[in-house]
C-alpha cells in the first residue's frame, strides 16, 4: 500500500543548530515529493518539490531536501535554524492515480526552537 | 504564481445550520481541486477530490451527503458542511491543481467552529 512517514512528531532544536526532518514513502516507483510548512492557524506554504533529476532540491528560507531512491526517503534539511521557522513540516507525496497524482501527507513533524 | 484563496477564513454557525466554503483559483484554471480536514495537531486528512463539471470523489468514510462538494466552475470549488455539529469543528483546507499538473497549490485554510 502507498504510505508517507513521518517517524518524529517533534523536534526540538537550539537556534543556530542544524535540522534534519525525516520521510520516508512506500510505493513501487519513484513519487512526486514535497515538503510543506504551515505555521498556527494558517495554510501550507510549499518548501520545495521534487519530481526528477537532481536529487538534492534546494527549497525556499534556505531549506533543502534530498531523495534517496535506496532508502525511499525524503529528508529536509536546514543547516541553521532561526526561532521563525518553529512550525509544522508535512512531508507529501504524489501517488499516480488513474492518470492523475493525489497528494498525501505524513502526520506531520511538529519543530521546536529555543532560544 | 499559482495562488489559491479559500473564503472565509473562519466561521461560526450555530449547530444545525448549514455553511459554505468556497476555493477559488485566482490566476490559472484548476480542472482538479482536493479537500481537506485537519484535526488539531494532526495530519492532512483528504475528504474528497473534486474535478470540474463531475461528481466529486469522495474517500472512505467521509459523509458525501454531509460535506457536498460542486466544482461548478474551472476556477472555483466549494465545500458546503450541512447540518453542522460541534463534531465537524475543524479546519478545512482545500488546494488546486493545474491540468495535467502533480504539484498542488493550497488556500490558507478556513476555521469551522460549530457552537
Amino acid at each position: 500500500a502507498q504510505s508517507v512517514t513521518q517517524p518524529d512528531i517533534h523536534i526540538t532544536v537550539s537556534e543556530g543548530a542544524s535540522l534534519e526532518l525525516r520521510c520516508n514513502y512506500s510505493y513501487g516507483a519513484t513519487p512526486y515529493l514535497f515538503w510543506y510548512v504551515q505555521s498556527p492557524g494558517q495554510g501550507l506554504q510549499l518548501l520545495l518539490k521534487y519530481f526528477s533529476g537532481d536529487t538534492l532540491v534546494q527549497g525556499i528560507k534556505g531549506f533543502e531536501a534530498e531523495f534517496k531512491r535506496s532508502q525511499s526517503s525524503f529528508n529536509l534539511r536546514k543547516p541553521s535554524v532561526h526561532w521563525s521557522d518553529a512550525a509544522e513540516y508535512f512531508c507529501a507525496v504524489g501517488f499516480p492515480s488513474g492518470g492523475s497524482y493525489i497528494p498525501t501527507f505524513g502526520r506531520g513533524t511538529s519543530l521546536i526552537v529555543h532560544p | 504564481g499559482a495562488v489559491v484563496s479559500q473564503h472565509p477564513s473562519w466561521v461560526i454557525c450555530k449547530s444545525g445550520t448549514s455553511v459554505k466554503i468556497e476555493c477559488r483559483s485566482l490566476d490559472f484554471q484548476a480542472t482538479t481541486m482536493f479537500w481537506y480536514r485537519q484535526f488539531p495537531k494532526k495530519s492532512l486528512m483528504l475528504m474528497a477530490t473534486s474535478n470540474e463539471g463531475s461528481k466529486a470523489t469522495y474517500e472512505q468514510g467521509v459523509e458525501k451527503d454531509k460535506f457536498l462538494i460542486n466544482h461548478a466552475s474551472l476556477t472555483l470549488s466549494t465545500l458546503t458542511v450541512t447540518s453542522a455539529h460541534p463534531e465537524d469543528s475543524s479546519f478545512y483546507i482545500c488546494s488546486a491543481r493545474f491540468p495535467g499538473g502533480a504539484e498542488a497549490f493550497f488556500g490558507q485554510g478556513t476555521r469551522l467552529t460549530v457552537v
